[in-house]
């Protein structure tokens, strides 16, 4: 059974700082994606990682790929308010079309 | 518009009512999934429909749930004799195979 845990589930910090979200499954898979959702709202991707050692980055947030390991990073430098919100990771059940969803991690980042 | 679209956005019902979710998805997509959001909670799987496949149903919680897609297109999701503890906000999200999903703005179901 893959299951997908993610931590921290809970993560206050400054503007400005930086810091890492995980995302840990279980068992083999060929896709993670991260998602975020703002308070209220719907789900929005953020990332698709598909194979090993896969990087991408948008703005102030990196994620990271590492099959290996089956771990996922979400990176946040110099954080900024705007990225407050819910981050979720998934991962993709091998020859299936269902995601295997992570808790969530709820940021908060304080002026 | 070109995104996922869900109706209605707030449902108000009465224990023990049936209620009716729609949810239109991104024209061309051939998977479509429907989820379960409860308060300050991460997603729970439903039931995802794939073109002509039969649905994974292995997520509904109670035969009360329900859930078809017509013409692989529009999908209902049905909730019969609704509990309290079916409040939650309901998301319908779909993807071109195995792709990303894209979600619709989801419904929010209140059962008094």
């Amino acid at each position: 059974e893959l299951k997908v845990e993610q931590n921290p589930l809970f993560l206050s910090m400054q503007e400005g700082k930086n810091y890492t979200i995980y995302c840990n499954y279980s068992t083999t898979s060929d896709r993670l994606y991260w998602y975020r959702q703002d308070p209220g709202k719907s789900l929005e991707s953020l990332f698709v990682l598909l194979s090993n050692g896969a990087v991408k980055q948008e703005g102030r947030l990196m994620a990271s790929l590492d099959t290996k390991a089956r771990l996922s990073t979400l990176h946040i430098t110099a954080a900024v308010h705007d990225l407050s919100a819910t981050y979720f990771c998934a991962v993709r059940m091998d020859s299936n079309y269902q995601l295997i969803w992570g808790a969530g991690t709820k940021l908060i980042i304080k002026p | 518009g070109a995104g996922v679209s869900q109706s209605p956005s707030n449902k108000v019902t009465e224990k023990g009512k049936d209620v009716e979710l729609r949810c239109d998805p991104i024209s061309g997509h051939t998977a479509l999934y429907w989820y379960r959001q409860s308060l300050g909670q991460g997603l729970e799987f439903l039931i995802y429909f794939q073109g002509n496949s039969a649905p994974d149903k292995s997520g509904l919680p109670s035969d009360r749930f329900s859930a078809e897609r017509t013409g692989g297109s529009v999908s209902t999701l049905t909730i019969q004799r609704t509990q309290q503890e079916d409040s939650a906000v309901y998301l319908c999200a779909s993807s071109v195979s195995y792709n990303e999903q894209f979600f619709g703005p989801g419904t929010r179901l209140t059962v008094l």
